[in-house]
Order: structure tokens, then C-alpha cells, then sequence
């Protein structure tokens, strides 16, 4: 399998333009996880899926920010209009869940490193 | 509420020394799970090693094991014999019924080898 993939892997936008990253989990899994990680901050969860729908966005930073699993295979996160300080790295991540190997387990993709200046 | 704490911002050690980075955790769920991730400079999360909370032996992974203290809430991930390939950050997560799905992850600590 690839492992989760994430595109872009670089993305640099001005202020105010809309940003989409976008995610392809493991197939099977029936978890996909979105966090953002910058410095000051750490890693934080925004949103996760299970089973395409969404089940806890409490991370969700304002109405700017939103994500869709339309199926299993596909994700986004999008970011209208952006802002500087929303630049910092985005990974998603999936899970097989409990039925796992390694219970809930996630396994990360590269990551997509946002600049918005 | 579920919590992971990792109190060392950063350590560092010589290069063939072995190294402890600190965990502690806080859950009222009896069946949970402990997970050690690292960070390399490239920025990839990889996968090290998992304890469950039923599991009675220490979990290992080669130059990794987790020195799991159930009474105490800690899981420390032990690195013997550390390599200049070890240096990145290292997240500690939790995953229990009490969090559904999620990973609930520490703020890291940064390990640095020296040669």
C-alpha cells in the first residue's frame, strides 16, 4: 500500500485566497483524522471522519475551515479565505480503528506545508 | 478529560547512551492504548511502539521498549544505545474509549544526539 497521500505537498497562497488540501487514507481504513502543527501550538486536532462521516469537529478553528469525506477514498480541508496565521504544516491521518492490529493506530501522511502570505 | 504530558521540552545526550523521555498520561477508562511517534527533521510522523493497558509485558520494539508503570500512569519510551539518526521529536498519545477514536497527544520533547 502507499500510505496516506497528501497533496500538495507545498502550497504558498496570499491572504484571502481559498486554499484546498486534499487526502487519500489507506484503503480499508474507516477513520480519517486532519491535524495542523505549527510551533507555537503543537499537534492539533481540527476534525475525523469515521465511516466518511464526520464525527467530532470541535478543533475546527472558525467558519473558515471546513472538510469533506465524500467517500472513502477522499478528503479535503479547505481554507476560505486564508489568513498568515493559518500557514502551518497539515497532515491527515487514518485509522483501521479497533479492528486493528494496533487498536486506533493512525498512520500519517507527508503532510501539507501552507505558507499564506 | 483525557491527558498526556510530556514535561521535557527538549534533551539531549551523547551519541551510544541510552535515553528515557518522560510520558505520563490521565484516564478513568480501564482499556486504553499508549503510543510513542517520532518526528525527524523531514516532518514525517512515524509509528514506534504501543502498550496496551491489559498488556502485562512491557512492549519492544528493537532499540525501543516502553517502561510501562500502570500505577503510575507513566509510559516512558527507553532508546538504548542512541544514534545521530535519533534525533527528532517524540510525541507520546493515548487512544481510550473515553476519546473514542482519537489520539490525545502530549506537546512532544525534542531529543537531540550528540556525536
Amino acid at each position: 500500500d502507499a500510505g496516506v497521500i497528501q497533496s500538495p505537498r507545498h502550497e504558498v497562497t496570499e491572504m484571502g485566497q481559498e486554499v484546498t488540501l486534499r487526502c487519500k487514507p489507506i484503503s480499508g481504513h474507516n477513520s480519517l483524522f486532519w491535524y495542523r502543527q505549527t510551533m507555537m501550538r503543537g499537534l492539533e486536532l481540527l476534525i475525523y471522519f469515521n465511516n466518511n462521516v464526520p464525527i467530532d469537529d470541535s478543533g475546527m478553528p472558525e467558519d473558515r475551515f471546513s472538510a469533506k469525506m465524500p467517500n472513502a477514498s477522499f478528503s479535503t480541508l479547505k481554507i476560505q479565505p486564508s489568513e498568515p496565521r493559518d500557514s502551518a504544516v497539515y497532515f491527515c491521518a487514518s485509522s483501521p480503528g479497533g479492528a486493528g492490529l494496533i487498536p486506533y493506530e493512525q498512520y500519517f501522511g507527508p503532510g501539507t506545508r501552507l505558507t499564506v502570505t | 478529560a483525557q491527558k498526556i504530558t510530556q514535561t521535557q521540552p527538549g534533551m539531549f545526550v551523547q551519541e551510544k547512551e541510552a535515553v528515557t523521555l518522560d510520558c505520563t498520561y490521565d484516564t478513568s477508562d480501564q482499556s486504553y492504548g499508549l503510543f510513542w511517534y517520532k518526528q525527524p527533521s523531514s516532518g514525517e510522523m512515524i509509528f514506534l511502539i504501543y502498550q496496551g493497558s491489559y498488556d502485562e509485558q512491557n512492549a519492544t520494539e528493537g532499540r525501543y521498549s516502553l517502561n510501562f508503570q500502570k500505577a503510575r500512569k507513566s509510559a516512558n519510551l527507553v532508546i538504548s544505545a542512541s544514534q545521530l539518526g535519533d534525533s527528532a521529536m517524540y510525541f507520546c498519545a493515548m487512544s481510550s474509549p473515553q476519546g473514542a477514536q482519537k489520539l490525545v497527544f502530549g506537546q512532544g520533547t525534542r531529543l537531540t544526539i550528540n556525536p
